[in-house]
């Protein structure tokens, strides 16, 4: 079994403050990491991936990856209302993609 | 051009229809990948083509089945749906989904089955 774990929220944060989204995932062997942000009745949308050690950073977005831990998180900067989604970690293993359940985040203006 | 484009975008179909969703990619991604979500889910992998090749098919009943005329193409023929298989369907391609690919979804195909 495959699993990726996130906290299901809802995340609340006000604009302009920094939003942290957490991933854990269960096996060892999963070579790539992605952050995708879904809009409700909208496809996915690929924010980021990652798949070294350490941080990735792209405009607001960090993606940051710890394998030891086997542990993926995305933070935001300066939160804007138009972040407000639910935000899905996927992993690759082998060439299946799998998702967590989603964070859902709301930033209040 | 990072677009996956998939068609149409709405299907309504009777349980006795036959229908096909069409999913295309001009990114020169050999790995193509069809999922179903529905709603507050996170999407649950139905199929996956590498090289134009079946290698996983999800448990999937027959009702659904796959079909990847080229690389750049992959299509889902429907046949005597349930409602239950109501959701969004969503085509993704990677590079070849292995270590260090990118992967990118259509905009997906919402599917009613009255």
């Amino acid at each position: 079994q495959k699993e990726v774990e996130q906290n299901s929220g809802p995340l609340s944060v006000p604009e302009g403050a920094i939003a942290s989204l957490n991933c854990t995932y269960s096996d060892r062997g999963s070579q790539s990491f992605f952050w995708y942000r879904q809009y409700s009745g909208k496809s996915p949308e690929l924010i980021m991936f990652i798949y070294s050690n350490g941080d990735k950073e792209d405009g607001r977005f960090t993606a940051q990856l710890n394998k030891a831990s086997q542990y993926v998180s995305l933070l935001i900067r300066d939160s804007q209302p138009s972040d407000s989604a639910t935000y899905l970690c996927a992993v690759l293993t082998g060439n299946q993609f799998y998702f967590g359940t989603g964070t859902s985040l709301t930033v209040i203006p | 051009d990072t677009e996956v484009t998939q068609t149409p975008k709405h299907l309504v179909m009777g349980m006795t229809n036959k229908k096909s969703l069409k999913c295309e990619q001009h990114m020169g991604h050999r790995a193509m990948y069809w999922y179903k979500q529905k709603a507050k889910k996170p999407p649950e992998l139905m199929f996956v083509y590498s090289y134009e090749k079946l290698s996983i098919n999800e448990s999937v009943p027959s009702r659904f089945s796959p079909e990847c005329p080229n690389s750049s193409l992959l299509n889902l023929h429907l046949h005597a749906l349930q409602p239950e298989d109501s959701a969004l369907y969503l085509c993704a391609s990677a590079y070849d989904g292995t270590v260090n690919t990118e992967a990118f979804f259509g905009q997906g195909t919402r599917l009613t089955v009255v």
